[in-house]
Formats: C-alpha cells, sequence, structure tokens
C-alpha cells in the first residue's frame, strides 16, 4: 500500500526566508501527489497537486512543489516565507486515479514563519 | 458560497457513551468523506458517501462506528460506547463528485472528540 512521509514535526524560518517542507513517498505505480494546509481553527484547504506533466507544479499563496521520481519526492516549497504561512501542512499520496479511499496523509509539519 | 460545517466544535464525553458527530456538506456535492485526525498522525480515511450508492465502510475502525447521510446532504457520524482511543479530531470533506483524485475535497474545520 502507498505510505507518505514528513520527516520532519516542525520546522522553522525567518519570514522572507525561503522555506522547504519535505515529503517522500512510496507506492506502486504512478503516484498521484497532493499538498493541503491546516490553518488554526480551519479545516485543510488544497494547495496543490501533481497528477501528470511537469515537475513542477504551482498552487496557491505562491506556494509550489517539485516531483522527483528518482528521489520518491514531493518537497513543497515557497521562495519568501510570510508569518501567515504559519500552519500545519499535509503532504498526500494516492495510486488509483478513481478510488475514494485510496488517497494516504502524512502525519503532518508544523511551519512556523517568525517575524 | 458556505463551506463544510461540522458541529459540534469540541464534544467531551465520558467512557461508555455514544457521541454523534454531524456534517453539512457544500450544497450541490454528491461525495461526502469522513476522515480521523489524531495527535502527531495523519488522516485516517473513515468512510465514504457518494450519491446514492451504498456507501464506502472500509476504513471504520470497528463496528462501534457507523454514519448515515440523510437525503444526499447532511450527514452523522456515530460512535457508541466511546473508548478513550477515540479521542481525535474528526474531520468531514465534501466533493462535486467523489471517487477521483481529478475532484478536491472541501474541509470542515472538524469536530474534536474528547472521551474521559
Amino acid at each position: 500500500a502507498q505510505s507518505v512521509a514528513q520527516p520532519e514535526d516542525q520546522v522553522n524560518v525567518a519570514e522572507g526566508n525561503p522555506l522547504t517542507v519535505k515529503c517522500t513517498y512510496s507506492v506502486s505505480g504512478n503516484p498521484y501527489l497532493f499538498w493541503y494546509v491546516q490553518y488554526p481553527n480551519r479545516g485543510l484547504q488544497f494547495l496543490l497537486k501533481y497528477i501528470t506533466g511537469d515537475n513542477l507544479v504551482k498552487g496557491s499563496y505562491g506556494f509550489e512543489a517539485e516531483f522527483n521520481k528518482s528521489q520518491t519526492s514531493f518537497h513543497l516549497k515557497k521562495p519568501s516565507a510570510l508569518v501567515s504561512d504559519s500552519a500545519l501542512y499535509f503532504c498526500a499520496v494516492s495510486a488509483v486515479r478513481e478510488s475514494p479511499n485510496d488517497m494516504r496523509f502524512g502525519a503532518g509539519t508544523r511551519l512556523t514563519v517568525k517575524p | 458560497g458556505a463551506g463544510v460545517s461540522q458541529s459540534p466544535s469540541n464534544k467531551v464525553t465520558e467512557k461508555g457513551k455514544d457521541v454523534e458527530l454531524r456534517c453539512d456538506p457544500i450544497s450541490g456535492h454528491t461525495a461526502l468523506y469522513w476522515y480521523r485526525q489524531s495527535l502527531g498522525q495523519g488522516l485516517e480515511f473513515l468512510i465514504y458517501f457518494q450519491g446514492n450508492s451504498a456507501p464506502d465502510k472500509s476504513g471504520l475502525p470497528s463496528d462501534r462506528f457507523s454514519a448515515e447521510r440523510t437525503g444526499g446532504s447532511v450527514s452523522t457520524l456515530t460512535i457508541q460506547r466511546t473508548q478513550q482511543e477515540d479521542s481525535a479530531v474528526y474531520l468531514c470533506a465534501s466533493s462535486l463528485v467523489g471517487g477521483s483524485i481529478y475532484n478536491e475535497q472541501f474541509f470542515g474545520p472538524g469536530t474534536r472528540l474528547t472521551v474521559l
């Protein structure tokens, strides 16, 4: 079964610096990869996804992620962090295009951006 | 328009009691999902409803857990004889059409359940 690992429980960066939130996956076949963000007291929000095509995917709020097949990674990045980016970030992977319960989420990484 | 709403936002109960958690999906969304988010864990799929089809219950952890969706809209997740390990945040999500990676899931704010 597919799985996702987010190796860092916590990431701290200074405002204005670039940020990276790491995600590696394990799946048989082609992976379909997602990033979600959870702000305090709010539901998860979709950020971006990789289905096929360009390895660099651009999403909401200036975030992007790069699919790296050889390293089985899908790290989330942003060139210049904002304090408002502080939240809990989840990576997810699905191995089947058409399956409702196939998506597997990572444990989450808490990003803190300090002024 | 209105997003997915869940109630209550917080629920504290005693071990052995039954609880009901409610989810109001986005109007017009035919698919509805329940997940459980435990401290330090990722989201755990529980159950999925799509239109009038039989629900996919493959993620329910035990027979103490059940869910229903009335009229293709509101859903209730029921946990009977709650145990302390049931303590978690229960998230509901809906999507326009279900069962596909192409259909974005919209999540509610969750219900934080604490079993004493």
